[in-house]
């Protein structure tokens, strides 16, 4: 069975850093893109990121690009997303995401993140 | 950026009703379509990908169609575990981008 187990979620205030990490099992976790998608509360989704199977590309939104880092060690079958220079608007559940062919077919269960003085 | 309309905004169904939702792109995605459904507290669920194609395990009364910039999600016979939220999502090209949602109710 698929998981994706993400964790690294809290309170931070505007400016600081947060990681966030995705645990993968069930799936060889190095033949698959990933990608974290995220949304506002009671707003819509929002893709954020994506990284290939084996790391050497990847892909953001532009209002996270240059602040936000996706990253994957395959050894341990995870999936993480370096936030810095977090803004009000960056407030989201974040979900991480297996990005095959058939775009985003497993999720993991979300992360809040709260960015706010 | 490909940008996503999706109509309508909320609908509301009696069961055994069949409902559409559309989703129009501002250019051609090549069926690069997937269709979600989310309901409150939980993360989406994939229904439908390549435009047409039903993931496993979905029931049957979903279907997907559509071409070009134009596609469409159909529910056939309205189940009240249907209800939620539905989104579409491109991924023709980097930004993927979402539509922004039907929420589906029972009538």
């Amino acid at each position: 069975e698929v998981q994706l187990v993400e964790s690294g979620g809290g309170l931070v205030q505007p400016g600081r850093s947060l990681k966030l990490s995705c645990a993968a099992s069930g799936f060889t976790f190095s033949d698959y893109n990933m990608a974290w998608v995220r949304q506002a509360p009671k707003k819509g989704l929002e893709w954020v990121a994506t990284i290939s199977y084996d790391g050497s590309s990847t892909y953001y939104r532009d209002s996270v690009k240059g602040r936000f880092t996706i990253s994957r060690d395959n050894a341990k079958s995870t999936l993480y997303l370096q936030m810095d220079s977090l803004r009000s608007e960056d407030t989201a559940t974040y979900y991480c995401a297996r990005h095959g062919a058939t775009l985003f077919d497993y999720w993991g269960q979300g992360v809040m993140v709260t960015v706010s003085s | 950026d490909i940008q996503m309309t999706q109509s309508p905004a909320s609908l509301s169904a009696s069961l055994g009703e069949t409902v559409s939702i559309e989703c129009l792109a501002s250019e051609d995605i090549y069926s690069y379509l997937a269709w979600y459904q989310q309901k409150p507290g939980k993360s989406p669920q994939l229904l439908i990908y390549a435009a047409n194609r039903l993931q496993d395990g979905v029931p049957s009364r979903f279907s997907g169609s559509g071409s070009g910039t134009q596609y469409s999600l159909k529910i056939s016979g309205m189940q009240p575990e249907d209800e939620g939220d539905y989104f579409c999502l491109q991924g023709s090209k980097f930004p993927l981008t979402f539509g922004s949602g039907t929420k589906l109710e029972i009538k």
